[in-house]
C-alpha cells in the first residue's frame, strides 16, 4: 500500500505564511485532503480536492499539488491555527483504500 | 445539520470483538453522494482509516485490518457499525465515524471525510 510522509513538526511566526507538505506516490494520481486537529477534538476538514475549502474554513487556508507532493499553505497564520495537520489520499494500489499521513504539529510562535 | 455519534463499550477484553455503532442524524445515510467511514487514532499517534461503506452495503477496508474488520449498515435506523475481531492492546484508540465524500476531477479524485463524530475511546485490556 501507499504511504504519505509529513514533517513531524513545523513552526511559523504569528502572521507569517507556512507550508505543510505531504509526500507520496499516490499523490501523482490523486488529490490530497487536509485536516486540522486540536487537542481532544475530532479532526476538521480544511481542504479537499483541487483546492476546495468547506464552508466555514477561512480563506487563509489553501492547497496545491505538484508531482508527488501536496501542500497546505496558511497565509497569515493565527494563534488558533496551532494544531496537528493530517493529509490523506486514495491509495494508488487500486483497491479503493484510503491512506493518512503521519501528521504535522504546527506551532505558531 | 448532519451529525454523527459513536456509541459502544469503552472497554474490550483481549481476543474479543470490538463493536461500535455510528448514528447519523439530521440527514439520511442513504444519500447516493457519500460513503460512511471509520477512522481510529491510538493515543498520541496519527489517524488510521479502517474502512468505509456505501448505503447499498458495498464496503472497502484497510488491507492491514481487512481480515478482522466488518462494517455494516442499517438504513432503517440510519446507522452503520464496526466490528473488529481478535483485538489486542494495539487496537486501543479513539474511534471516529465520519461521512466520506469522493470528489471527481477529470482523471483524478479526492477522498474527504467532511463530517466527523466526536470520537469514542476504546481500551483493550483484561
Amino acid at each position: 500500500s501507499s504511504e504519505l510522509t509529513q514533517d513531524p513538526a513545523v513552526s511559523v511566526a504569528l502572521g507569517q505564511t507556512v507550508r505543510i507538505t505531504c509526500q507520496g506516490d499516490s499523490l501523482r494520481s490523486y488529490y490530497a485532503s487536509w485536516y486540522q486537529q486540536k487537542p481532544g477534538q475530532a479532526p476538521v476538514l480544511v481542504i479537499y480536492g483541487k483546492n476546495n475549502r468547506p464552508s466555514g474554513i477561512p480563506d487563509r487556508f489553501s492547497g496545491s499539488s505538484s508531482g508527488n507532493t501536496a501542500s497546505l499553505t496558511i497565509t497569515g497564520a493565527q494563534a488558533e491555527d496551532e494544531a496537528d495537520y493530517y493529509c490523506n489520499s486514495r491509495d494508488s494500489s487500486g483497491n479503493h483504500s484510503v491512506v493518512f499521513g503521519g501528521g504535522t504539529k504546527l506551532t505558531v510562535l | 445539520q448532519l451529525q454523527l455519534q459513536e456509541s459502544g463499550p469503552g472497554l474490550v477484553k483481549p481476543s474479543e470483538t470490538l463493536s461500535l455503532t455510528c448514528t447519523v442524524s439530521g440527514g439520511s445515510i442513504s444519500s447516493s453522494s457519500y460513503y460512511w467511514g471509520w477512522i481510529r487514532q491510538p493515543p498520541g499517534k496519527g489517524l488510521e482509516w479502517i474502512g468505509s461503506i456505501y448505503y447499498s452495503g458495498s464496503t472497502y477496508y484497510n488491507p492491514s485490518l481487512k481480515s478482522r474488520v466488518t462494517i455494516s449498515v442499517d438504513t432503517s435506523k440510519n446507522q452503520f457499525s464496526l466490528k473488529l475481531s481478535s483485538v489486542t492492546a494495539a487496537d486501543t484508540a479513539v474511534y471516529y465515524c465520519a461521512r466520506h465524500g469522493i470528489y471527481y476531477y477529470d482523471s483524478s479524485l479526492s477522498d474527504a471525510f467532511d463530517i466527523w463524530g466526536q470520537g469514542t475511546m476504546v481500551t483493550v485490556s483484561s
